[in-house]
């Protein structure tokens, strides 16, 4: 079935550092694949997105990368802040159900060290 | 606020009780999705509306579990004979679009404790 798994699942780094978080899909017909920051007690949103037809994208210090044929995609953030500090998810929506529904990883806690 | 509003914020019920919470999307959004999130987890899909129509439901919507969304507005989820193990964060979503993956707006989510 369709799955996601995220690595690694808690991150420390020192504010200033880079931060590479990543993901492995299972579903080969999965084209759109959203990353969510989740602070505590709060709702997911959404920092950043990529479809398949792209292999990376960039806003200001974050940036998603995709590779389609080993079925992996990562969140890279530079320069990073203590406001960073949160749990991230990366998510993946299938062609085949055309619902648009997000099947979503583990999470991964970040935590940015001042 | 005109983001993704859920109702109520938390609620405590006991063991075999029925709750129901409610989800008003973003008013243009046909699309409206229901996940249950447990500690430590990401967001488990459990349905799907276009507009009105119920078009997906997980293996995870036992028969207790019922979704409606009447004139493609707002959305309730109802729980009957409540578990201990329904216990979570329960999240609405909406977006716009027919086909394919678009931007999700989350809610705050409605916490079940379940005692």
């Amino acid at each position: 079935g369709e799955n996601v798994e995220q690595h690694p699942s808690t991150l420390s780094v020192q504010e200033g550092d880079s931060a590479v978080i990543k993901c492995t899909y299972s579903d080969s017909a999965s084209n759109y694949f959203p990353w969510y920051k989740q602070e505590l007690g709060k709702r997911p949103q959404l920092i950043i997105d990529i479809r398949s037809n792209v292999g990376e994208k960039k806003d200001q210090r974050i940036a998603v990368t995709l590779n389609k044929t080993a079925k992996h995609f990562s969140l890279h953030i530079t320069e990073t802040q203590p406001e960073d500090s949160a749990v991230y998810f990366c998510a993946a929506s299938s062609s085949r159900s055309n619902t648009g529904k997000l099947i979503f990883g583990q999470g991964t806690t970040l935590q940015v060290k001042p | 606020d005109t983001g993704v509003s859920q109702n109520p914020r938390h609620k405590i019920t006991k063991r075999g009780q029925n709750v129901t919470f409610r989800c008003d999307p973003i008013s243009e959004h046909n699309r409206l999705y229901w996940y249950r999130q447990t500690l430590g987890q990401g967001p488990e899909f459990l349905t799907y509306f276009q507009n009105e129509a119920q078009l997906e439901k997980s293996r995870l919507l036992s028969d207790r579990f019922s979704a409606e969304r009447p004139k493609g507005s707002f959305s309730t989820l109802e729980i009957q004979r409540t578990e201990q193990g329904d216990s979570a964060m329960y999240l609405c979503a909406s977006s716009r679009g027919t086909r394919g993956g678009t931007e999700a707006f989350f809610g705050q989510g409605t916490r079940l404790t379940v005692v």
